[in-house]
């Protein structure tokens, strides 16, 4: 069964640094999102991403986030200068269809420790 | 006021038992998702629902509308169902998150 994956799994690194989190979606799906998960908090949306723009963000996707899609297969999630506070789960997801949001698949997060 | 409520926030049953969780919800929207969240972390999505009732195995899954509400119900639980269910709605192009609840089936 098609699946998104994403990787690091796991990633520390230091307030300030810049990081990229890598998501390949499944390979038919158009539209992808980021959500983010602090830890013992609800999941919040970042971003979807259509037609290789920003179709939506949330307040919490400021300037310091931004999103591509550099070639056919990987969607990414950069954080420029990394806080405490983007200390968080984060999961790509995609879809094949926008509609009503029709089925998303999940990846299995990418954990992201700033210290 | 929090967009998505749901209840419980926890919920321990026993094997076999019925489970119902709630979900409701103060905008308008156009779908609502039941995800469920485990141990691990990982996500899973059970249903999308813009509309009436949904069933998938021991799962079902119904959406008023007009009262803004849906349950998740899970008959005959099992330990394996232990989780976190996480109610999500859809406002256009984006998802507003419930807080989830967080279910223990002792065997």
């Amino acid at each position: 069964e098609p699946e998104v994956t994403q990787t690091p799994s796991h990633q520390v690194t230091q307030m300030g640094q810049e990081v990229i989190l890598r998501c390949v979606p499944i390979s038919n799906h158009l539209y992808f999102y980021w959500y983010r998960q602090i830890l013992g908090q609800k999941v919040e949306f970042l971003v979807s991403f259509y037609n290789n723009e920003i179709s939506e963000k949330s307040e919490i996707f400021d300037d310091q986030f931004s999103v591509e899609r550099p070639d056919g297969s990987n969607f990414t999630l950069k954080i420029r200068s990394t806080k405490l506070e983007d200390s968080a789960m984060y999961f790509c997801a995609s879809t094949d269809s926008v509609f009503n949001f029709y089925e998303q698949y999940f990846g299995p997060g990418t954990r992201l420790t700033v210290t | 006021k929090n967009e998505v409520e749901q209840s419980p926030q926890n919920l321990t049953a026993q094997e076999g038992e019925f489970i119902t969780i709630n979900c409701s919800y103060s905008v308008g929207i156009s779908a609502l998702h039941w995800l469920q969240q485990h141990p691990g972390g990982g996500i899973v999505s059970l249903f999308m629902l813009s509309s009436g009732k949904k069933k998938h195995g021991r799962l079902i899954a119904t959406i008023n509308i007009q009262e803004k509400h849906s349950s998740l119900h899970i008959t005959a639980s099992h330990p394996r169902d232990s989780a976190v269910y996480i109610c999500a709605v859809i406002k256009l192009n984006d998802m507003r998150f419930g807080a989830g609840t967080r279910l223990t089936v002792k065997p």
